[in-house]
C-alpha cells in the first residue's frame, strides 16, 4: 500500500525558513516522480514544485522559484521542501504526490494528508 | 485567476448527468494531457481521470473524461450525494514548464 506522510510544518515568521519532509513508502520511491501541491485556507490547489525520479530535473511555480528547492534522499525514501524567505501567502497545507510516471508531468496518483504551513508575526 | 477555468460551480439532482468544463490554451491542454481530480470536503485530492479518458482502478465508470482542442470535460452520470467535491482539472504547460490546476468546481447534489 502507497503511504506518504508529510511532517514539518508548522508556524514562522514572515522571512522565516522551513522544512517539509514526506516519508514514502509501499513503491519503489527512485522510480516515481514527485510533487509538492499546496492549498491556502478555503482555496484552490497549486502546484509549488516537482522532482523527477531521478532528481535531474526539477521544476517550480513562479511564486515559489528562487526561494523553495526540492529534494529527494532516496536512502530514506524521503522528498523534502526547504521554504526560505517565507511570505503569508505561502500559508496553505502542502501536500506531497507521487507521480505517475517518471517525469514531473504525470498525474498524481497518490496523495499525503498534507502538513499545515502558517506564515504569521 | 487560474490559467485553467473551470466554472466556480456546478450542481445537480440524484441520477442526472453533469459535466465541468475546462479551458486552456495551446501551451497547455492543447498539446499535454488532461487530469482530474476529486477533493472531498476535508481530504486530500483523489486522482478521478488520467491521460484525458483513463481511470485510475476504483473509480466508477460513471467519471469520464475528454478533451478536444484546447478544452477537457468531465462527467458524471448517475450522480449520486457522495459525488459532492470539488473538482480541479489539471495539466502540464510547455510555456511555464510547470504543472497548471483550475481553479476548482464546486459540485453540489442538490
Amino acid at each position: 500500500e502507497v503511504q506518504l506522510l508529510e511532517s514539518g510544518g508548522g508556524l514562522v515568521q514572515p522571512g522565516g525558513s522551513l522544512r517539509l519532509s514526506c516519508d514514502a513508502s509501499g513503491f519503489t520511491f527512485n522510480t516515481y516522480a514527485m510533487n509538492w501541491v499546496r492549498q491556502a485556507p478555503g482555496k484552490g490547489l497549486e502546484w509549488v514544485s516537482g522532482s523527477s525520479a531521478t532528481s535531474s530535473d526539477t521544476y517550480y511555480a513562479d511564486s515559489v522559484r528562487g526561494r523553495f528547492t526540492i529534494s529527494r534522499d532516496s536512502s530514506k525514501n524521503t522528498l523534502l521542501l526547504q521554504m526560505n524567505s517565507l511570505r503569508v501567502e505561502d500559508t496553505a497545507v502542502y501536500y506531497c504526490a507521487k507521480g505517475r510516471g517518471t517525469s514531473p508531468w504525470y498525474a498524481l496518483d497518490y496523495w499525503g494528508q498534507g502538513a499545515l504551513v502558517i506564515v504569521s508575526s | 485567476q487560474s490559467v485553467l477555468t473551470q466554472p466556480p460551480s456546478a450542481s445537480g439532482t440524484p441520477g442526472q448527468r453533469v459535466t465541468i468544463s475546462c479551458s486552456g490554451s495551446n501551451s497547455n491542454i492543447g498539446s499535454e494531457i488532461v487530469n482530474w481530480y476529486q477533493q472531498l470536503p476535508g481530504t486530500a485530492p483523489k486522482l478521478l481521470i488520467y491521460n484525458n479518458n483513463q481511470r485510475p482502478s476504483g473509480v466508477p465508470d460513471r467519471f469520464s473524461g475528454s478533451k478536444s482542442g484546447n478544452s477537457a470535460s468531465l462527467a458524471i452520470s448517475g450522480l449520486q450525494s457522495e459525488d459532492e467535491a470539488d473538482y480541479y482539472c489539471a495539466s502540464w504547460d510547455d510555456t511555464l514548464h510547470g504543472r497548471l490546476f483550475g481553479g476548482g468546481t464546486k459540485l453540489t447534489v442538490l
